[in-house]
């Protein structure tokens, strides 16, 4: 599997504040994605990214934002915090579009 | 809008038994079918079908797909407690974006 972590791994915090979540991955994979994971909808795109400085949306990307300044770093920002998005957030890369994703670990964010 | 459908939602089987779990599929322009293992944690990728692959095989695990008809299934024999998870289909379209179905959990007892 790609080296990819997540941190925080676990995170609960307060409506309406700002929330950064990490990604990083040593594979040097141009790709790289942001997913939600909620029971019944199962994996979401939010926002994805094609090379450093180059990101567009997926289909939940409300209320987030996402940098990336180097190939290895992936930051996803919830801008205003909301209850809705309590979730379960994965990060994936790939080497190029046609192939297949390897997903970090995962952060379980928690919004009270 | 792509879209992918899994069934069953779940299963329950016994060891030893064969499982077949389906995915079927509606997207633009079909670039590839995957199928992931999820335990309790991140999905672990296990196979991908294209066009030029549209039949794998791994241990006891095999997938093929029906590019005509839209779907794929993957098939687990002689199964074991360790394969007890969620399975997840995901589908690249012409947007180069997966797309996944809600999973299909299966849940292997002794």
């Amino acid at each position: 599997d790609a080296g990819i972590t997540q941190s925080p791994r676990h995170k609960v915090t307060e409506t309406g504040t700002p929330v950064t979540l990490r990604c990083h991955q040593t594979e040097n994979h141009r790709y790289m994605y942001w997913y939600r994971q909620d029971p019944g909808h199962g994996l979401r795109l939010i926002h994805y990214s094609y090379g450093v400085k180059d990101t567009d949306k997926g289909e939940v990307s409300d209320g987030y934002s996402v940098s990336r300044s180097k190939t290895e770093d992936f930051l996803l920002t919830l801008e205003s915090a909301t209850s809705s998005q309590t979730s379960v957030y994965f990060c994936a890369s790939a080497i190029s579009l046609s192939d297949e994703q390897y997903f970090g670990p995962g952060t379980r964010l928690t919004v009270t | 809008e792509d879209k992918v459908v899994q069934s069953p939602l779940s299963l329950v089987v016994h060891e030893g038994d064969t499982v077949t779990l389906n995915c079927s599929y509606e997207v633009t322009n079909f670039r590839s079918l995957l199928w992931y293992k999820q335990e309790k944690k991140a999905p672990t990728f296990l196979f991908m079908l294209t066009s030029s692959g549209i039949e794998k095989k791994s241990g006891r695990l095999s997938s093929i797909l029906d590019k005509k008809e839209l779907f794929s299934i993957l098939n687990i024999t002689a199964t074991q407690t360790g394969d007890s998870a969620v399975y997840l289909c995901a589908v690249g379209g012409s947007n180069y974006k997966l797309t996944f179905g809600k999973g299909t959990l299966l849940t292997v007892n002794p």
